[in-house]
């Protein structure tokens, strides 16, 4: 059975980095094609793709976010963890990770995790 | 960056009733186009892919259709755990982009 779980801050100041884990069980990014997206949704609107990490380290970015994105993976503790720089309140949202199959171009997410608010504050 | 527009954005129908959704793509994205269901508090579940396969554990009556840039989601006899919001998204081309949702609300 496949899981994933953010963890992270809930609070953020303007300015901050934030840094949000996705541990996961149930499948290893040591397999072929997998992978473990972003995505994030603003309260009350829709959802936006933040970046993509593959089972052979490829990673692919939103371009509108890229210079402010980092995602890497630890495959022994089973986790990935995306990195957004300077922080403004317009980044408040609901943060989730999930599981990208394997498949030709099957870009699509078919397991999440619960996601986890993040607000930016001062 | 391929845009993906919804309509309508907010549909009222009756339990029971046979629903349609529309998402069309700024260019073609051949059949690479899923279907996401979310429902308040939770996160989006997957319901199709290659715009016309349904994921694991999607019941019959979802059904997806089109290819190139229009595409459709119908819901056959709409039950009271259908209404939520539903996502586009077309995976054929980076960056990964969303609809912006419709809305099924009960009439």
């Amino acid at each position: 059975q496949i899981t994933l779980q953010e963890s992270g801050p809930t609070l953020v100041q303007p300015t901050e980095t934030l840094t949000l884990t996705c541990t996961f069980s149930g499948f290893s990014l040591r397999t072929s094609a997998v992978g473990v997206g972003w995505v994030r949704q603003p309260p009350g609107e829709a959802l936006e793709w933040l970046g993509l990490i593959y089972w052979d380290d490829d990673k692919r970015y939103s371009p509108s976010l890229k210079s402010r994105l980092t995602i890497t993976r630890d495959t022994s503790r089973n986790q990935v963890v995306l990195t957004m720089t300077n922080m403004d309140p317009v980044d408040t949202a609901t943060y989730y990770c999930a599981h990208r199959p394997s498949g030709d171009y099957l870009r699509v997410f078919d397991y999440w995790g619960q996601g986890t608010l993040v607000t930016v504050s001062s | 960056e391929i845009v993906m527009t919804q309509s309508p954005a907010t549909l009222s129908v009756s339990p029971g009733e046979r629903v349609t959704l529309s998402c069309r793509a700024s260019q073609s994205v051949s059949s690479r186009l899923a279907w996401y269901q979310q429902k308040p508090g939770q996160a989006p579940r997957l319901l199709m892919y290659g715009a016309s396969t349904r994921a694991t554990g999607i019941p019959a009556t979802f059904s997806g259709s089109g290819s190139g840039a229009e595409f459709t989601l119908t819901i056959s006899s709409l039950q009271s755990e259908d209404f939520a919001v539903y996502y586009c998204q077309q995976y054929d081309n980076w960056p990964l982009t969303f609809g912006q949702g419709t809305r099924v609300e009960i009439k």
